[in-house]
């Protein structure tokens, strides 16, 4: 059974940047689309970005500038970074698997159980 | 961006009972739409994908219909454990957007 963790730092400070892990259990990283989608109470759902392959990388344009995504297909790893932080950026952060259907459309089938992370001086 | 709204933003429902809950898009998504059902403290999970097409567990009471901007999620028969949040997103282009839920009660 495909299981996914997040994990990283819970608290941080303005301006800090946030580095989130997730660990992938019961399937290869590689063939999907890994995604950072985050839930505050202000913003609802908001979507992050995704990666497919290094020269594969989509990132919400709100955040672009911030973010970073990447892939460590040796230790089965999905990571998130993103820099500059404030109170907006407070939300609960879950790692979510898309699995590739036709073309390019895929759906979020395997959702981590997520992260609390807190921005806060 | 493509806006996702969703009506209404809760729904209390007997069980047994239809429910239904709308979503609209700013613009055209083909059968690009997708429905997820956040349970009381767990992860969102996927119901309908490609407009019509139940995920792979989900009951045949869950069904997913509509065309172009407007789109409809029904159920014919609600339960006790279909209770939670229910989202739907666009899955035509990045960057993904999610309406903000529909939080069903019995």
């Amino acid at each position: 059974q495909v299981q996914l963790q997040e994990s990283g730092p819970g608290l941080l400070k303005p301006s800090e940047t946030l580095s989130l892990t997730c660990t992938v259990s019961g399937d290869s990283v590689s063939g999907y689309y890994w995604n950072w989608i985050r839930q505050s109470a202000g913003k609802g759902l908001e979507w992050i970005g995704r990666f497919y392959s290094s020269d594969n990388i989509k990132y919400n344009p709100s955040l672009y500038s911030r973010v970073t995504m990447s892939v460590d297909a040796s230790k089965n790893r999905f990571s998130l970074q993103l820099k500059f932080v404030t109170a907006a950026d407070t939300a609960v952060y879950y790692c979510v698997r898309g699995k590739l259907h036709s073309g390019y459309y895929f759906y979020f089938d395997y959702w981590g159980r997520g992260t609390l992370v807190t921005v806060s001086s | 961006d493509i806006v996702m709204t969703q009506s209404p933003l809760s729904l209390s429902v007997t069980p047994g009972e239809p429910a239904s809950i709308s979503c609209r898009s700013s613009q055209s998504l083909h059968n690009y739409l997708d429905w997820y059902l956040q349970k009381p403290g767990q992860s969102p999970q996927l119901l309908i994908y490609l407009l019509s097409n139940r995920a792979s567990g989900v009951p045949e009471r869950f069904s997913g219909s509509g065309s172009g901007t407007d789109f409809t999620l029904k159920i014919s028969r609600v339960e006790a454990e279909d209770v939670g949040v229910y989202y739907c997103t666009q899955s035509l282009e990045a960057p993904r957007t999610f309406g903000q839920g529909t939080k069903l009660e019995i």
